[in-house]
């Protein structure tokens, strides 16, 4: 059974206010991932990480920063919150190691008024 | 460029028959594809993956199938239930790397 943990589940913010995304797993895996998602709609990788200290832009710019600081724990912010990046955030992990399964935790919903 | 697409966005089919999604994709270097299950409200959950160097590949009650020469993707659900009804992606690694390439997504629904 895979352990990865989004908080919040819902967010509902302002424009213009700091968020930060959370995301942990105890999987122990070096590899994670965010992606955004519109209802219904494919998922696009905004960032992802190989490990600790290391972190790289996906396919879909993003305003949106990351942090790798601990194995198990990688957030995302939004410095400024505009109503343009209200969709579902989905984090995901792998263990890499010649496998390319990636478990997702449940997502955020992010609204922004 | 690279994509994966797939041909039905929505699919409609009775209890108890069997569910067919197809999936295309363009890059001939990928080696390894995987379909995923979301539900409402929730994040993609694995049902089952295939290497390059395989046809076909099963599991409890889903069968995917890879043909490399037309560069195609399926999964079969047998005797679909309601439980079933979610929106599948197919995806496929990036090259050498560890990231995955999502297709748009298939509404499976089950009809009682």
């Amino acid at each position: 059974e895979a352990d990865i943990y989004q908080t919040p589940r819902y967010l509902v913010i302002g424009t213009g206010k700091k968020i930060t995304l959370e995301c942990s797993q105890t999987m122990g895996h070096d590899k994670m991932y965010w992606y955004q998602q519109d209802p219904g709609m494919e998922l696009h990788l905004i960032h992802y990480s190989y490990g600790v200290n290391s972190t790289e832009k996906g396919d879909l710019s993003s305003e949106s920063t990351v942090s790798r600081i601990r194995t198990e724990h990688f957030p995302l912010t939004l410095e400024s919150a505009r109503p343009s990046h209200t969709s579902q955030y989905l984090c995901a992990s792998s263990s890499g190691g010649g496998s390319f399964e990636q478990y997702f935790g449940p997502g955020t919903r992010l609204t922004v008024t | 460029g690279e994509s994966v697409g797939l041909h039905l966005p929505t699919l409609s089919v009775q209890e108890g028959d069997n569910s067919i999604i197809n999936c295309a994709y363009s890059n001939s270097a990928s080696d390894y594809f995987i379909w995923y299950k979301q539900e409402s409200g929730k994040g993609p959950q694995f049902i089952i993956d295939i290497r390059s160097n395989m046809d076909k590949r099963q599991g409890q009650r889903v069968t995917v199938l890879l043909n490399k020469t037309v560069k195609h993707l399926s999964l079969q659900i047998a005797a679909t239930q309601p439980g079933d009804s979610a929106v599948y992606f197919c995806a496929e690694n990036k090259g050498s790397s560890y990231k995955l390439i999502f297709g748009s997504g298939t509404r499976l629904l089950v009809r009682p």
